[in-house]
């Protein structure tokens, strides 16, 4: 257990609605990351926050996407009118920026659209 | 897209054998880090290794850096089965956003 947190750990969904999961980090770090990761394949950034500031997008974030990081602390990642496409493992992660580069993930929330 | 490649991408040995696995990446990096993950699960950071250091140790690891090949190899000695799971090298090529890149990883299995 690294001290990340992510909720659900399953979700199953039908293609068109909408999702929203939920990472609780490491409590005194102040980055969190959010990663895609597909089958056989190595972890994607997706976008971070510094607190509650999101500094950076991937190309790979289509506008139905949506993260927020509300007060600095949990983060919450919206998938709106789901495709089978998003189908993935939805990781997070939290370090403290300045002091380590050693990022904590948690275990990760895995969607299936049908 | 992923910066790294890993070589190889599956690998059977006996336990007690020791593990090699290699990454190689394409752009100037800061650092490069190594990280473990079993099946369905997150990712468990193992070492870290900056790009002005060329080796560095941590118990049963060892990772070489070669910034003029662009690549790093993971060294696992005397394999356990506990040491079976997915590992993926990873790069930090950005300004300050330690954002990483991961290759695809080495699915590596220590057969008892």
């Amino acid at each position: 257990d690294t001290g990340v947190s992510q909720d659900p750990r399953h979700k199953i969904t039908k293609r068109g609605q909408n999702v929203t999961f939920r990472c609780d980090p490491i409590s005194e770090h102040n980055r969190l990351y959010w990663y895609r990761q597909t089958l056989g394949q190595g972890p994607e950034f997706l976008t971070y926050f510094q607190n509650e500031a999101q500094l950076e997008k991937s190309r790979l974030l289509s506008d139905r996407f949506s993260a927020e990081r509300p007060k600095g602390s949990f983060s919450t990642l919206e998938i709106q009118r789901t495709e089978q496409g998003d189908s993935a493992m939805y990781l997070c992660a939290s370090t403290y920026a300045g002091v380590s580069y050693e990022q904590y993930f948690g275990p990760g929330t895995r969607l299936t659209v049908t | 897209s992923q910066q790294g490649e890993e070589d190889p991408q599956a690998l059977s040995i006996q336990e007690g054998e020791n593990a090699t696995m290699n990454c190689s990446y394409k752009t100037s990096i800061n650092n490069l880090q190594w990280y473990r993950q079993n099946s369905g699960r997150g990712l468990v950071h193992l070492i870290l290794i900056r790009s002005n250091e060329r080796e560095k140790h941590s118990g049963r690891l060892r990772v070489t850096l070669d910034t003029s090949k662009k690549s790093s190899s993971l060294l696992i000695t005397a394999s356990r089965a506990a040491d079976t799971a997915s590992y993926f090298c990873a790069t930090d090529a950005s300004q300050g956003a330690q954002k990483l890149v991961f290759g695809q990883g080495t699915r590596l299995t220590i057969n008892p």
